[in-house]
């Protein structure tokens, strides 16, 4: 079966600080990977996807990067985070393909920014 | 634009009282219409996918129904353990994109 794994759980950064957040997925190969944030009281909202290594879309111009360095693996990064980076970031998983749209979540990290 | 609007925002019932949540929807062709289940500080939990108008799915005391313009998420008989907030997305035709609603939070009193 598949399973989705984020890290860190928890993280309270200072503004100015860089971010590194990792999402890997068992499983499955060759999966869409996706991040999201949700921010209180608002609905998720897409960052980025991936359908495949080194290939990512970007949804929301900010000061968020993402990268694809494995198969499996998606990376969300910042190199100076602003209070409004704060939020519950969600990584997300579906099969390749348009056959089966059902996307997975992570467990997510919440992120403090200071 | 596709958009998804949820109803109501909060929903506080009885345990074995009844209801239905509400999803209404707005999208160029829809390819798939999903619900989710979110417990406080965890992700979204996959519930059902519906497909097209006319389409019912079922699981324990949740029933999923789908018209051209909204779903709805009928909760029969809920428990406490149902506490949780409900989250409708929609995926169009021409996107790899869910589109979600702001979830209806739903709490269960014994």
């Amino acid at each position: 079966s598949q399973t989705i794994h984020q890290w860190p759980a928890t993280l309270v950064q200072p503004v100015g600080s860089p971010l590194s957040l990792e999402c890997t997925v068992e499983g499955t190969s060759n999966p869409n990977l996706y991040w999201y944030r949700q921010a209180a009281g608002r609905g998720l909202q897409l960052l980025f996807y991936s359908v495949g290594i080194g290939q990512i879309s970007s949804e929301v111009p900010q000061n968020l990067s993402a990268s694809r360095p494995q198969d499996r693996q998606f990376i969300l990064s910042s190199k100076k985070l602003l209070l409004s980076d704060s939020g519950f970031y969600l990584c997300a998983w579906s099969s390749p393909g348009r056959d089966k749209n059902e996307q997975f979540f992570g467990p997510g990290t919440r992120l403090t920014v200071l | 634009e596709d958009q998804v609007t949820q109803s109501p925002e909060a929903l506080r019932l009885q345990e074995g009282e009844s209801s239905s949540l509400n999803c209404s929807y707005t999208v160029s062709g829809l390819r798939g219409l999903f619900w989710y289940r979110q417990d406080p500080g965890k992700g979204p939990e996959f519930l059902f996918t519906l497909y097209s108008a006319g389409e019912e799915k079922e699981k324990e005391r949740l029933k999923a129904t789908l018209t051209k313009k909204e779903s709805f998420l009928h909760i029969t008989a809920p428990k406490p353990e149902d506490s949780a907030t409900y989250l409708c997305a929609v995926l169009a035709y021409n996107t790899d994109k869910l589109i979600f609603g702001t979830g209806t939070r739903l709490q269960v009193f014994p």
